[in-house]
């Protein structure tokens, strides 16, 4: 069971460049989230999505997009990378909305610098 | 405000110690607690979930600790094994979607021999 996939685990992108991370889950889960980590500070939420077809913003959106196309894959794209994205991003999928007593399961992570 | 507080930031014990770790929340309307183990390089990893009416919680040797009233945590670790070294991240839910999750910075454990 391979749980909560995300593809690259590391890139290195120009300033400028766009890119695109890829989150798959496997656990038929509804919501998907991605998150950021930057050092000395909590994870941060970038995008969710309750379900297929959806999206929204979430703490920290600017300069990303996503794209829930299919119930199992969430997109995160970057149109025009800046070195402030530089982080490692996490995306994590739970069976209904985190508010509520339900786990939610993270992937490995994308750690991504942009120069 | 919603805010997670994390204490120590670091902290370093011998192989076999226990150890606490402090966690203080200001999140309103509150919703579940939950303790995080990150090991270097991957994702977080649950280790318990508290509501409200919940107190206490154990999973192996990690016992969690819930006062809803001072609004503190603590995860206590017994006997502390190598692969304890991680970063512990508490995490509290509040009543709402999308962004209920929020984050403490997390304590960064090692565990030496």
């Amino acid at each position: 069971n391979a749980g909560v996939t995300q593809t690259p685990k590391f890139r290195v992108l120009k300033t400028g460049q766009s890119m695109t991370l890829l989150c798959a889950q496997d656990m038929n889960h509804e919501y998907m989230y991605w998150y950021r980590q930057d050092p000395g500070m909590g994870l941060r939420l970038i995008h969710y999505s309750v379900g297929e077809g959806t999206t929204a913003k979430g703490e920290v959106p600017d300069g990303y997009n996503v794209s829930r196309l299919k119930k199992q894959n969430f997109l995160l794209g970057l149109e025009s990378a800046a070195p402030s994205q530089t982080s490692v991003y996490f995306c994590a999928s739970s069976y209904s909305r985190q508010g509520l007593n339900t786990e939610a399961f993270f992937g490995q992570g994308t750690r991504l610098t942009v120069v | 405000k919603n805010q997670v507080e994390q204490s120590p930031q670091s902290l370093i014990i011998l192989e076999g110690k226990n150890c606490t770790l402090q966690c203080n929340y200001t999140v309103s309307p509150f919703s579940n607690l939950r303790w995080y183990k990150q090991d270097t390089g991957r994702g977080p990893v649950s280790l318990t979930i508290m509501t409200f009416s919940e107190n206490t919680k154990s999973n192996g040797r990690y016992t969690a600790t819930l006062d809803a009233d001072t609004k503190q945590s603590s995860l206590h670790i017994t006997a502390s094994q190598l692969s304890d070294s991680a970063s512990y991240i508490c995490v509290v839910s509040a009543h709402q979607a999308g962004t209920a999750l929020i984050f403490g910075k997390g304590t960064t454990l090692s565990v030496s021999s």
